[in-house]
C-alpha cells in the first residue's frame, strides 16, 4: 500500500508525553516530515528528515523511526500543542508525495 | 521573512476552469521546488503536485486525482507559481496552499458548485 496511516485522535494530560505514529510501507525507504496544523491555520513544519527540528520549534517535539513506522513525540505537552498533526513522505515509487491521515491531539 | 500569498480562488461551476497564483517574497524563488497542497472542508491535507526549479529541470509531478486536469507552472521573474485547474469537479472544493514544505501560504478557497 502507498498510504500513510495515523491514529485518528489521541489525548494527553497537560505536561505529559504523547506519541503519534505514522505507518506506511514506503517509510522503509523515505524520510518523514511532520506538520502541525491548528484550527483555521496553515500547517507548520515541526520535524523533518525523521528527527530534525526547524528553528523556533520547541525541543519538546522529537521524531523517531523504526521499520515502517515513524513517530512524533511531544514530551511535556502544552495547551498550545493542541492541533492536528500530519506525517508527510513519499509513496513507494518515490515520485508522489503523501500525507498521513492526520491525528487530532487534545491536551486535557 | 518568507511570505507566500495565494490568490485566485472563488466559486466555479463543475467543468469550469480557474487559475491560482502564489507570489513569494523573502526567498530565492528560482531555486525553490514548489508544491500545491489542498484541504477539503473538514478533511486532511492532500498533495496536489510539484514543480521543480529550472536548474533541476523544471519537471512536474501530480497526484492521481488531478493528473491531466491540473497544470503547475512558474514565472521566476515574477517570483510566482501558478496552478491551472481545468475540468473542475465538486471533489476539487478545498483550500489550496502553495508551499516550499518549509513555508506555507495562508491558502485560497476554491468552491466547485453548480
Amino acid at each position: 500500500s502507498s498510504d500513510l496511516t495515523q491514529d485518528h485522535a489521541v489525548s494527553v494530560a497537560l505536561g505529559q508525553t504523547v506519541r503519534i505514529t505514522c505507518h506506511g510501507d514506503s517509510l522503509r525507504s523515505y524520510y518523514v516530515s511532520w506538520y502541525q496544523q491548528k484550527s483555521g491555520q496553515a500547517p507548520v513544519l515541526v520535524i523533518y528528515d525523521e528527527n530534525k527540528r526547524p528553528s523556533g520549534i520547541p525541543d519538546r517535539f522529537s521524531g523517531s523511526y523504526s521499520g515502517n513506522t515513524a513517530s512524533l513525540t511531544i514530551t511535556g505537552a502544552q495547551a498550545e500543542d493542541e492541533a492536528d498533526y500530519y506525517c508527510h513522505s513519499r509513496d513507494s515509487s518515490g515520485n508522489n508525495l503523501l500525507f498521513g491521515t492526520g491525528t487530532k491531539v487534545t491536551v486535557l | 521573512e518568507v511570505q507566500l500569498v495565494e490568490s485566485g480562488g472563488g466559486l466555479v461551476k463543475p467543468g469550469g476552469s480557474l487559475r491560482l497564483s502564489c507570489t513569494a517574497s523573502g526567498v530565492i524563488f528560482r531555486n525553490a521546488w514548489m508544491s500545491w497542497v489542498r484541504q477539503a472542508p473538514g478533511k486532511g491535507l492532500e498533495w496536489v503536485g510539484r514543480l521543480k526549479s529550472n536548474s533541476a529541470g523544471a519537471t512536474t509531478d501530480y497526484a492521481a486525482p488531478v493528473k491531466g486536469r491540473f497544470t503547475i507552472s512558474r514565472d521566476d521573474s515574477r517570483n510566482a507559481l501558478y496552478l491551472q485547474m481545468n475540468s473542475l469537479k465538486t471533489d476539487d472544493t478545498a483550500v489550496y496552499y502553495c508551499t516550499t514544505w518549509w513555508f506555507w501560504g495562508q491558502g485560497t478557497l476554491v468552491t466547485v458548485s453548480s
